[in-house]
């Protein structure tokens, strides 16, 4: 396999069940991202890991909870998320987070909160 | 601060006809640029990037864009529309020195009539 990843592609769950998102990739970056796209809201950045270290967290509701087990993972856990949660989640990975590299992105997974 | 700003939220051309895609973009350092494009269901695939070398970048699929510094911008093009085409494109702009900060524009809808 080549490339980031994401599982599963759709998920649908209820306002009080924990589940997770997981994210792969096989480019060797150091650098991995969670994004959420909603419709007619510009792309927002939720968490940056480097070297499997946390390093940006943009004000996101406790309810998202990620964690990077190594260089190569990354995970969203979920639990007691709202309707407007409601997205398209996106993993993306980079080289690095020096300037001027591109990100490569993941599929996403398409979330619906009942 | 830097910023991204996507002029047009939809573009429709013929199949056949040229593209443009307008983007500006404010940056208080040296920026590297990007073009994305996302199809339905499908994450951002890299279509070209700008990081300080030739103005004129060529990417995939025929497209290019050119770097203009005096007027800030960044626009997208292709000579010939194909139906294939029809996607979203997002603008990005980055910091090229220093951690990575990264900015989306909004993005645009482009339709390819035929």
């Amino acid at each position: 396999e080549t490339g980031v990843t994401q599982t599963p592609r759709h998920l649908v769950m209820g306002m009080t069940n924990k589940k997770s998102l997981k994210c792969e990739q096989h480019l060797g970056h150091n650098a991995m991202y969670w994004y959420k796209q909603s419709a007619k809201k510009p792309l927002e950045l939720m968490f940056v890991y480097s070297l499997e270290e946390r390093v940006e967290n943009n004000s996101v509701p406790s309810r998202f909870s990620p964690e990077c087990p190594n260089s190569s993972h990354l995970f969203l856990h979920l639990h007691t998320l709202q309707p407007e949660d409601s997205a398209l989640y996106l993993c993306a990975s980079s080289q690095d987070r020096q300037g001027g590299q591109p990100q490569h992105f993941g599929d996403g997974t398409r979330l619906s909160i009942l | 601060a830097q910023s991204v700003t996507q002029l047009d939220s939809h573009v429709s051309v013929s199949e056949g006809t040229p593209v443009l895609l307008r983007c500006n973009y404010s940056s208080s350092y040296s920026p590297s640029l990007f073009w994305y494009v996302q199809h339905p269901n499908k994450g951002l695939q890299l279509l070209l990037k700008y990081t300080s070398a030739a103005t004129l970048v060529k990417g995939i699929n025929g497209f290019e864009a050119e770097f203009k510094k005096s007027e800030t911008s960044f626009h997208l093009t292709k000579p010939s529309a194909h139906m294939s085409d029809a996607a979203e494109y997002f603008c990005v702009v980055s910091f090229s020195g220093g951690y990575q900060k990264v900015t989306f524009g909004t993005g645009t809808k482009l339709q390819v009539i035929p």
